[in-house]
């Protein structure tokens, strides 16, 4: 089992649309959680980070961390064709883990 | 400087050379991280340095692969005899401690012929 697993995609939805993106992990010793967005033939840009369980909320970002499920959600509100780009999870507890990243498609 | 900066931005290099890569953290950041990007793949952990304790280095995919770093400044990455699969995206990012947000640079897009 890989530490991280993350949905591949593609994932198409329709502008406006509310995303859902998620990623399991199996180490409890994870104590703080990242969602990257990467454009293509860019560096990841850091969007959300949290260390505790629960919701956080930033514009039309929402991460919630589940860590009795290890089980972590990034929700993006009102998609934009701009949010089109590979989202990826991160966790560590030192040294920082990734999911694969899931590739999203906003049509519009 | 204001972000993570990675030098060079692209490199090809022939079959067999040694490379070296470049990555100058955030001023004040203690950790440092590498990572490997394949085309269309995710990152891969190569090796963690935090302030003056010995570098984690259990990502390096083999003893071709070495990372220095002095202090809390300019770490490099050097692939010795590379082969064409060490053709990649090679990515740094940096915190100001563990357990804190981490920012990329835009990688060094190495090519191997």
């Amino acid at each position: 089992q890989k530490e991280v697993e993350q949905d591949p995609g593609p994932l198409s939805v329709p502008e406006g649309a509310i995303v859902s993106l998620n990623c399991t992990y199996s180490n409890s010793a994870f104590q703080y959680f990242m969602w990257y967005r990467q454009y293509s033939r860019k560096g990841p840009e850091l969007l959300m980070y949290t260390y505790s369980s629960g919701n956080k909320e930033d514009g039309r970002f929402t991460a919630q961390v589940d860590k009795s499920s290890k089980y972590i959600s990034l929700f993006i509100r009102d998609s934009q064709p701009s949010d089109s780009a590979t989202y990826l999870c991160a966790m560590g507890d030192d040294k920082i883990i990734f999911g694969k990243g899931t590739r999203l498609h906003i049509l519009p | 400087g204001a972000g993570v900066s990675q030098s060079p931005s692209n490199k090809v290099t022939e079959k067999g050379k040694d490379v070296e890569l470049r990555c100058d953290p955030i001023s004040g950041h203690t950790a440092l991280y590498w990572y490997r990007q394949r085309l269309g793949q995710g990152l891969e952990f190569l090796i963690y340095f935090q302030g003056n304790s010995a570098p984690d280095k259990s990502g390096l995919p083999s003893d071709r692969f070495s990372a220095e770093r002095t202090g809390e400044s300019v770490s490099t990455l050097t692939i010795q005899r590379t082969q064409q699969e060490d053709s990649a995206v090679y990515l740094c990012a940096s915190s100001f401690f563990p357990n804190t947000e981490a920012f990329f640079g835009q990688g060094t897009r190495l090519t191997v012929v």
